[in-house]
Parts: C-alpha cells; sequence; structure tokens
C-alpha cells in the first residue's frame, strides 16, 4: 500500500493567495481527517470525513478555509485568502474502522509558508 | 468534554535512562487508546496501540504501555532509550464507537548522547 499521499511537501506563497493542499487517502479507508500542526497550538483537528462527507468541521479555523472530498481517493483543503498565520505544517489522515479500527495513517505533510 | 492529558512537555534524557511519559484521559466508557511518535522532520506513525485484552501493550522499538482503567492512564514506558529516540510523543484516545481521536499535546524527549 502506497500509504496517505499529500502535495505539494512544501508551498510558499504571498498573503492574500489562494492556496490547496490535496491528500489521497489509503485505498479502502472510509475516514479521512485534516490535521494542523504549529508550536505554539499543537496539533489541531480542522475536520474529518466519513465515507466522503463531512462529519465535523468544528476545528476549521474560519470561512476562509474550506474542505471537499469529492469522492473516496481524494480530497482538498482550500485557503482562500491565506494570511501569514496559516503557516503550519497540514496533515492529512486516513482511517477504516473495519480494516483496522480506527487506526490514523498520516500522511507525509505539507509545510505552507505564507509571506 | 473528552480529553487527553500528558504530563511532561519536555523531557531530557541521558542514552540508557528509562523512561516514562504519563497520560491520562477523561472518558467514562470503552476507549482504544494509541501512542504515536514524531521524529524530527517527519509525520506521526503509530507506535503502539491497545483495544481490549492485555492492559501491558508493546509496540515497536522496546516500547511498551500500560493501561490502567481505574485511574485512567496509558503510560509509555522504555527500559533503556537510545539517542534515536529523540521525537515527540503523543497519546491519542478514541471512543470505541468514534472514529475521531483526540490527540494529547505531546511530549518532546531529548536524549542526550
Amino acid at each position: 500500500d502506497a500509504g496517505v499521499i499529500q502535495s505539494p511537501r512544501h508551498e510558499v506563497t504571498e498573503m492574500g493567495q489562494e492556496v490547496t493542499l490535496r491528500c489521497k487517502p489509503i485505498s479502502g479507508h472510509n475516514s479521512l481527517f485534516w490535521y494542523r500542526q504549529t508550536m505554539m497550538r499543537g496539533l489541531e483537528l480542522l475536520i474529518y470525513f466519513n465515507n466522503n462527507v463531512p462529519i465535523d468541521d468544528s476545528g476549521m479555523p474560519e470561512d476562509r478555509f474550506s474542505a471537499k472530498m469529492p469522492n473516496a481517493s481524494f480530497s482538498t483543503l482550500k485557503i482562500q485568502p491565506s494570511e501569514p498565520r496559516d503557516s503550519a505544517v497540514y496533515f492529512c489522515a486516513s482511517s477504516s474502522r473495519t480494516r483496522a479500527k480506527n487506526i490514523q495513517y498520516f500522511g507525509a505533510g505539507t509545510r505552507l509558508s505564507v509571506l | 468534554a473528552q480529553s487527553v492529558s500528558q504530563h511532561n512537555h519536555h523531557v531530557i534524557l541521558s542514552e540508557a535512562a528509562s523512561l516514562e511519559l504519563g497520560c491520562n484521559y477523561s472518558y467514562g466508557g470503552t476507549v482504544n487508546l494509541f501512542w504515536y511518535v514524531q521524529y524530527p522532520g517527519q509525520h506521526l506513525q503509530l507506535l503502539l496501540k491497545y483495544f481490549s485484552g492485555d492492559p501491558l501493550v508493546k509496540g515497536i522499538k522496546g516500547f511498551e504501555a500500560e493501561f490502567i482503567k481505574s485511574k485512567f492512564s496509558f503510560n509509555l514506558r522504555k527500559p533503556s532509550v537510545q539517542w534515536s529516540d529523540t521525537a515527540e510523543y503523543f497519546c491519542a484516545v478514541s471512543p470505541n464507537r468514534d472514529d475521531k481521536i483526540i490527540f494529547g499535546k505531546g511530549t518532546r524527549l531529548h536524549i542526550l548522547p
């Protein structure tokens, strides 16, 4: 299995620009999670999907953040417009309740820098 | 609300020292318990897990953890640490019927060579 795949690995952008982060979960997993990690706030859950449906988006910081999961093998996290305080590492993780009892497998992350 | 508390934010040890990282959670029902490790510059990886059965679980790289239900604790241990164990360690809890995992704030472990 290829694991959770995230792209890009690094993104540098200027304040006000739109940023799109991508995630491909492990095949057969039905839950997908987006996390943000910073030194100050640690690891925060932003949103998660179950069977492509958003279940809990209470961690999404504000309306500038949106996430979609159009099918079982792809999800995006979009920030529009981006701000310097959005600089962080964004992780995607996937899990399967039936196959592996909710063990979450993480992607390598996208390191976002907003200048 | 469910929460996970890790007792130490930063731990510094010398090689060959013994390690114990504390973790307590607040949830009254049946839970699944995890320890994840994040090596510098890398993503989180599963170190070990507890679902049911023997409360003493063994993971990779010589780590083990003990689930004490009466204390709502799941402490991580290793008898002799190595420099390569330098990493951040996250305790996590998932209510048995939930897809979400609640992570603690992490403990940064630094091993002196």
